[in-house]
């Protein structure tokens, strides 16, 4: 199964809305899940199984959708989100993640 | 605590071999099925292998099959990937990770700090 995310980048300032797309090739049954990766660290889990917020995860971070098409929303971006997110899909082996989606500073 | 840390990364030679290792601790190792992932300098995220928590069952990605073999000892609550017939593609950081209880639709939590695989003559 392929992961399409967009946009690969975006430009974002404090305070913002921001919401990243992830495009599945087939229906996933909602094994959608979604990982936070600062530089030289490892991914950490934010959303899985398309809405559920890990423990410990602020609560500006939601995820949605359905099918094919799923998005994370971070509803008001703060200095610590500046970072690369990456979708990933649970569904069936092997399991496939999104290109990433970079999210800078405006 | 939770924790998962690799090593056995290096610098290898096209056709070589490289055993990583994955030390567990902080919960019930032989109860949790956990993968390998890699990232490529620069790329996304590829999951490359997993086990299940008693071993029995094993999992590959296509480009590594016949390659790579992952295996676990439960009794020293660690997890290995034997790498052999290495190819420049191969380089990546590796990472370790722990996946949730048996069921559908498996999610990555968390994962190792990972350890560097360099491929080169």
């Amino acid at each position: 199964i392929q992961m399409t995310q967009s946009p690969a980048s975006l430009s974002a300032s404090v305070g913002d809305r921001v919401t990243i797309t992830c495009r599945a090739s087939q229906s996933i049954n909602g094994y959608l899940n979604w990982y936070q990766q600062k530089p030289g660290k490892a991914p950490k889990v934010l959303i899985f199984t398309t809405s559920r917020l890990q423990s410990g995860v602020p609560s500006r971070f939601s995820g949605s959708g359905s099918g094919t098409d799923f998005t994370l929303t971070i509803s008001s971006l703060q200095p610590e989100d500046f970072a690369t997110y990456h979708c990933q899909q649970s569904y069936s082996t092997p399991s496939t993640f999104g290109q990433g989606t970079r999210v800078e500073i405006k | 605590e939770v924790q998962l840390l690799e090593s056995g990364g290096g610098l290898v030679q096209p056709g070589g071999s490289l055993r990583l290792s994955c030390a567990a601790s902080g919960f019930a190792f032989s109860s949790f099925s956990m993968s390998w992932v890699r990232q490529a300098p620069g790329k996304g995220l590829e999951w490359v292998s997993a086990i299940s928590g008693s071993g029995s069952r094993t999992y590959y990605t296509d480009s590594v099959k016949g390659r790579f073999t992952i295996s676990r000892d439960n009794s020293k609550n660690t997890l290995y990937l034997q790498m052999n017939s290495l190819r420049a593609e191969d380089a990546a950081v590796y990472y370790c990770a722990k996946e949730p209880p048996p069921g559908p639709g498996p999610w990555f939590d968390p994962w190792g700090q990972g350890t560097l695989v360099t491929v080169s003559s």
